[in-house]
């Protein structure tokens, strides 16, 4: 089954710095990545996804990119605040009748 | 707020016992996909169920059952609990499946 490794799994950066988080997955048939964002006690919640047809995709202070050849994919975020302080999951899919699998998460926390 | 509803929102038992967490889905997803989540931990797949079908299945013990009702509402069905069982366990549900999920509030469970 599809494996998704993540790192690293705790990250500290000072506000206004940038900050990236790496994925990779181990099925080729895997299309659909998404990001999710959690604070402590809270839900996932959606941040951005991409599909595999797409290379980049941004959201403000947020971008995700993704390479098909080596199976990685890393979320980037610029100008951090302290709000952004939380774990973020990736994951992978295949879509369909297929489960997502989830990466072992990254602890961020942005220092003021 | 998602729009997917879980209840109870805690729920503290007894080792041995049996209980049944709720989830009802945002209007218009037919997706429904359970996953617990232990404390410091990441996601883990529990089962996948689609327009009252159950499409996949990960982790999920014998111990643990689900289903989907005509009205798309699913329930997660745990029995003999142990202490292990302890977690938070999170309803989410998509239009497609597995594509965009939205995450519920989940239900802290605590087995004593």
């Amino acid at each position: 089954g599809e494996n998704v490794e993540q790192h690293p799994s705790t990250l500290s950066v000072q506000e206004g710095d940038s900050a990236v988080i790496k994925c990779t997955y181990s099925d080729s048939a895997s299309n659909y990545f998404p990001w999710y964002k959690q604070e402590l006690g809270k839900r996932p919640q959606l941040i951005i996804d991409i599909r595999s047809n797409v290379g980049e995709k941004k959201d403000q202070r947020i971008a995700v990119t993704l390479n098909k050849t080596a199976k990685h994919f890393s979320l980037h975020i610029t100008e951090t605040q302290p709000e952004d302080s939380a774990v973020y999951f990736c994951a992978a899919s295949k879509g369909g009748y297929q489960k997502v699998t989830f990466g072992t998460g990254t602890k961020l926390q942005v220092i003021p | 707020d998602s729009g997917v509803t879980q209840t109870p929102k805690h729920l503290i038992t007894a080792t041995g016992q049996r209980v049944t967490l709720r989830c009802s889905p945002r209007s218009g997803d037919l997706s429904v996909y359970w996953y617990q989540q232990s404390l410091d931990q990441g996601l883990q797949f529990l089962i996948q169920y689609y327009n009252g079908e159950e499409r996949a299945k990960g982790n999920i013990l014998e111990r643990f059952s689900a289903q989907q009702f005509p009205d798309l509402h699913s329930e997660l069905n745990l029995s003999s609990l142990e202490l292990g069982d302890s977690a938070l366990y999170f309803c989410a549900s998509s239009v497609d499946q597995g594509f965009e999920q939205f995450f519920g509030p989940g239900t802290r469970l605590t087995v004593l």
